[in-house]
């Protein structure tokens, strides 16, 4: 089983619709989840940071987290064009004071919003 | 703006050639990554540096070599350029333990 998992999609939706963005994950060491967004040709960026479960919100963003059923999802409400990219998500453990790093990215969902 | 840039934004180089990609920093932070990306593998770790002259290597770091002399910089060298290492070149820096990545906007590579 892999460690994260991301449906791939593509995922195409009207403008205005509510988008659902998932990811699995089986580690529950995995502490901190984020999600990122890519656009062609740029570097992903930082969209959302969350510690344990629980949700926040951002705007028109939403990130849940589930760590019962190890699952993760971003909510885009009233999508837009502009929101067309590609998610990435990403959860992370760290061993401990002064310990490393375990960093794992889900391998990103593209998105397209028509207008 | 993550303040993170990489150079070159794109480059063509011949197998066996060496290539150093450098990544650059202005928010002082202490780590700093390579990660390769690859259709249907997504985001795959080179190496990393967690302080000057502190480096160790990610799950993919085979044909590549990393230095850190500066806190600013992270230099990525391809010791000699194979068609594989054709790649879109990512580097990632962070402040603090638990903070999340901030990413730089990519070194597309092609290997002749």
């Amino acid at each position: 089983q892999k460690e994260v998992e991301q449906d791939p999609g593509p995922l195409s939706v009207p403008e205005g619709a509510i988008v659902s963005l998932n990811c699995t994950y089986s580690n529950s060491a995995f502490q901190y989840f984020m999600w990122y967004r890519q656009y062609s040709r740029k570097g992903p960026e930082l969209l959302m940071y969350t510690y344990s479960s629980g949700n926040k919100e951002d705007g028109r963003f939403t990130a849940q987290v589930d760590k019962s059923s190890k699952y993760i999802s971003l909510f885009i409400r009233d999508s837009q064009p502009s929101d067309s990219a590609t998610y990435l998500c990403a959860m992370s453990a760290w061993r401990g004071q002064g310990g490393s790093e375990k960093l794992v990215f889900g391998k990103g969902t593209k998105l397209t919003v028509n207008p | 703006d993550a303040g993170i840039t990489q150079s070159p934004r794109h480059k063509v180089t011949e197998t066996g050639t060496p290539v150093t990609l450098r990544c650059h920093q202005t928010e002082n932070h202490r780590y700093m990554y390579w990660y390769r990306q690859d259709p249907g593998h997504g985001l795959r770790l080179i190496h990393y540096s967690y302080g000057v002259k502190d480096t160790d290597k990610g799950e993919v770091s085979d044909g590549y070599s990393v230095s850190r002399s500066k806190t600013e910089d992270f230099l990525l060298t391809l010791e000699s350029a194979t068609s594989s290492q054709t790649s879109v070149y990512f580097c990632a820096a962070r402040g603090l333990d638990n903070s999340p990545l901030h990413f730089g906007n990519g070194t597309r590579l092609t290997v002749t």
